[in-house]
């Protein structure tokens, strides 16, 4: 079954321990791309790919951090949280996004930081 | 600055009728997403429009270049249509970034 895949999908944790939320796609698709969702601001995109090693600045990129190393992984890094990062966060994949394909997105994932 | 607005913000409507949610944009794009958003949380991808119209099923999706503005329509309206609807715009020259309108909350009462 196509899919993106995000892990964990709830997590609480407290400020300053470093933390990684995973994504993972199994349709080959080449670009990726993450967003939070928090309410009275909607979807915000964070960081992108549009292939293995190549990545960009979304519109709030400050204090995360992303990796492309493989295809199919386009894991999320907090390396010093803050609770101003608590929010839902998805990740999304498609085959290029230049061509304006729809995207697929993963089930979201709730972070609480205290 | 490049700005996506959605209309209306919350919307109830009976089971049957005809709903229209609108969106319009700032500037030139080069495409327009629709997405829905289920009460669980989960977003899935409805339409991609350049231009013109796109069908699925009971819902249809127009886009006016000209005048910036994007419909989406659902026909014959069902208790399961509930759901928040997003407008997401890729604006011309913004590399590969969307940008997302506020949505629109649909509820569709039996």
């Amino acid at each position: 079954e196509a899919q993106v895949t995000q892990n964990p999908r709830y997590l609480i944790t407290v400020t300053g321990k470093k933390l990684t939320v995973t994504c993972s796609q199994n349709m080959n698709h080449e670009y990726m791309s993450w967003y939070r969702q928090d309410p009275g601001l909607g979807l915000r995109q964070i960081y992108y790919s549009m292939n293995v090693e190549v990545t960009d600045k979304g519109d709030v990129p400050e204090g995360y951090k992303v990796s492309r190393k493989e295809k199919r992984n386009f894991p999320l890094i907090l390396e010093s949280p803050s609770p101003n990062q608590t929010s839902l966060y998805f990740c999304a994949s498609s085959p290029v996004e230049g061509k304006g394909q729809p995207q697929h997105f993963g089930d979201g994932t709730r972070l609480s930081i205290l | 600055k490049n700005e996506v607005e959605q209309s209306p913000q919350n919307l109830t409507a009976q089971e049957g009728e005809f709903i229209t949610i609108n969106c319009s944009y700032s500037v030139g794009i080069s495409a327009l997403h629709w997405l829905q958003q289920h009460p669980g949380g989960g977003i899935v991808s409805l339409f991609m429009l350049s231009s013109g119209k796109k069908k699925h099923g009971r819902l249809i999706a127009t886009i006016n270049i000209q005048e910036k503005h994007s419909s989406l329509h659902i026909t014959a309206s069902h208790p399961r249509d509930s759901a928040v609807y997003i407008c997401a715009v890729r604006f011309s020259g913004s590399a590969r970034q969307l940008t997302f309108g506020s949505g629109t909350q649909l509820t569709v009462l039996p």
